[in-house]
């Protein structure tokens, strides 16, 4: 699988949106790009993933550029509870990929009031 | 809705004890299922996966073991713990395709003394 990188911390305010990039640069055409999040003591909590196109759901918005080299995870008013360690995760769909979720050391976001 | 439950929440153990976590998922027929495991500070790492009942495969050679008496139940094992053992364990469960996300428990902190 791809590797990804993520700067290490981000800060929002409350309210605001938080957008957190991700580098994917070596992406194959039959990889998808994961978002998870984790916060403290708790199991990763699966957000969204796309292939090219962006995506959209309850929890938040992924933009992924055209050339699928770098996406960006948006959580459009950030709130305390948004406070967690993100991580981009690039994975594949066959061979010895398969359930093998690569998490780097993610990014952490602290949203403050 | 599909739920993941794992226990113990807390775990102390002293060197050379046994080990049984359990996980257990419901909502949902033949999931896949995983055991990762995070060490303090690091990203997670993936042990075992099972794609059914008495179908392990692991992904790192260790004094741990996994089993699938039932479909939607995995046990994590070890006859003798070590102090490396310690960390977060976590359990997992995505459906049967393969981009699947992984849904996770809320985790088992091993602390081996």
């Amino acid at each position: 699988d791809a590797k990804t990188t993520q700067p290490p911390s981000m800060d929002c305010a409350e309210g605001r949106a938080a957008n957190l990039p991700c580098n994917h640069s070596t992406i194959s055409g039959n990889e998808y790009v994961y978002w998870y999040r984790q916060i403290h003591s708790q199991g990763p909590q699966y957000i969204i993933h796309g292939l090219k196109n962006n995506e959209t759901n309850e929890m938040a918005s992924l933009i992924i550029t055209e050339d699928r080299k770098s996406s960006t995870l948006i959580l459009p008013h950030a709130t305390l509870r948004d406070t967690a360690v993100y991580y981009c995760i690039v994975r594949g769909a066959g061979g010895t990929s398969y359930g093998k979720l690569t998490f780097g050391q993610g990014t952490i976001l602290t949203v403050h009031p | 809705s599909q739920t993941i439950h794992q226990w113990p929440a807390t775990l102390v153990q002293p060197v050379g004890s046994p080990l049984s976590l359990e996980c257990t998922v419901e909502g949902t027929s033949n999931p896949n299922l995983y055991w990762y495991r995070q060490a303090a500070g690091r990203g997670l790492q993936l042990l075992f996966y099972s794609v059914g009942i008495g179908q392990i495969s692991s992904e790192v050679p260790q004094n741990l073991s996994a089993s699938r008496p039932q479909d939607r139940q995995f046990i994590l094992s070890s006859k003798k713990l070590l102090l490396s053992d310690s960390g977060f364990y976590l359990c997992a469960w995505s459906g049967t395709g393969a981009l699947s996300p992984l849904h996770f428990g809320n985790g088992t902190r091993l602390t081996v003394t």
